[in-house]
C-alpha cells in the first residue's frame, strides 16, 4: 500500500482564498483523523471519521473550517475564507482500529501558507 | 484531565552519545496507551512503538529502548549510541480509550557528526 496520501504537500494562498486539502488513507483502514501541527499548539485533532461518517469535529476551529469524506478513499479539508493564523501544516491520518490502541499513519501532510 | 509533557524542546548531541528523551503524561485513567512517534525532516509521522498501562516492562529494539514507569507517570525513550539519521522531532502521545490521541508539544533531536 501506498500509504495516506495528501495533496497538495505545499500550498500559498492570499487572504480570503478558499483551501482545499485532500486525503486518501489506507485501504481498509476505517478511521480518519485531520491533524493540524503549529509551532504554538503542536499537534491538534481537528476531526476524525469513521466509516466516513464524521463522529467528532469539536475541534474545529472555526466554521470557516469543513472537512468531509463522500467514500472510504477519500476527505477533503476546506478553509474558506482562509486567513493568515491558518498557516500550519494539515495531517491526515487513518488507523484499521478505533479505540486506544489505534496507532495512527500520517500522510507526508500539506503545509499551508496564508498570506 | 489528559495531557502529556516533554519537557525538553531541543537536544542536541554528538554522534555516537546516548540521548534520553524524556514524557511525563497525566491520565486518571486506569486503561491507557501510550506512543511515541517520530517526524524526521521529511515531515511524515512515524509510529515507533505503542504501549499499555497494564504492561511496564521495558522494551529494547535496536538502539531504542523505551521505559514505562506508572509511579512516576513517565514513559522515556533513550536512543543508544546515536547516529544523525535518529535527528528529528520525536513526539510521545497517549490515548486513553477513545479516539483522540494526545500528543506532547515534541523534542527535537540534533545529532552531530
Amino acid at each position: 500500500d501506498a500509504g495516506v496520501i495528501q495533496s497538495p504537500r505545499h500550498e500559498v494562498t492570499e487572504m480570503g482564498q478558499e483551501v482545499t486539502l485532500r486525503c486518501k488513507p489506507i485501504s481498509g483502514h476505517d478511521y480518519l483523523f485531520w491533524y493540524r501541527q503549529t509551532m504554538m499548539r503542536g499537534l491538534e485533532l481537528l476531526i476524525y471519521f469513521n466509516n466516513n461518517v464524521p463522529i467528532d469535529d469539536s475541534g474545529m476551529p472555526e466554521d470557516r473550517f469543513s472537512a468531509k469524506m463522500p467514500n472510504a478513499s477519500f476527505s477533503t479539508l476546506k478553509i474558506q475564507p482562509s486567513e493568515p493564523r491558518d498557516s500550519a501544516v494539515y495531517f491526515c491520518a487513518s488507523s484499521p482500529t478505533g479505540g486506544g490502541a489505534n496507532v495512527l499513519t500520517f500522510g507526508a501532510g500539506s503545509r499551508l501558507t496564508v498570506l | 484531565a489528559q495531557k502529556v509533557t516533554q519537557a525538553q524542546t531541543e537536544i542536541s548531541v554528538v554522534e555516537k552519545e546516548d540521548v534520553t528523551l524524556d514524557c511525563v503524561y497525566e491520565t486518571r485513567d486506569t486503561t491507557y496507551y501510550l506512543f511515541w512517534y517520530k517526524q524526521p525532516p521529511s515531515g511524515e509521522l512515524v509510529f515507533l512503538i505503542r504501549r499499555n498501562s497494564f504492561d511496564e516492562q521495558n522494551e529494547i529494539s535496536g538502539r531504542y529502548s523505551w521505559n514505562f514507569q506508572k509511579s512516576t507517570s513517565s514513559f522515556n525513550f533513550t536512543i543508544t549510541a546515536s547516529q544523525v539519521v535518529d535527528s528529528a522531532v520525536y513526539f510521545c502521545a497517549l490515548n486513553t480509550g477513545g479516539f483522540k490521541t494526545i500528543f506532547g508539544a515534541g523534542t527535537r533531536l540534533f545529532v552531530k557528526a
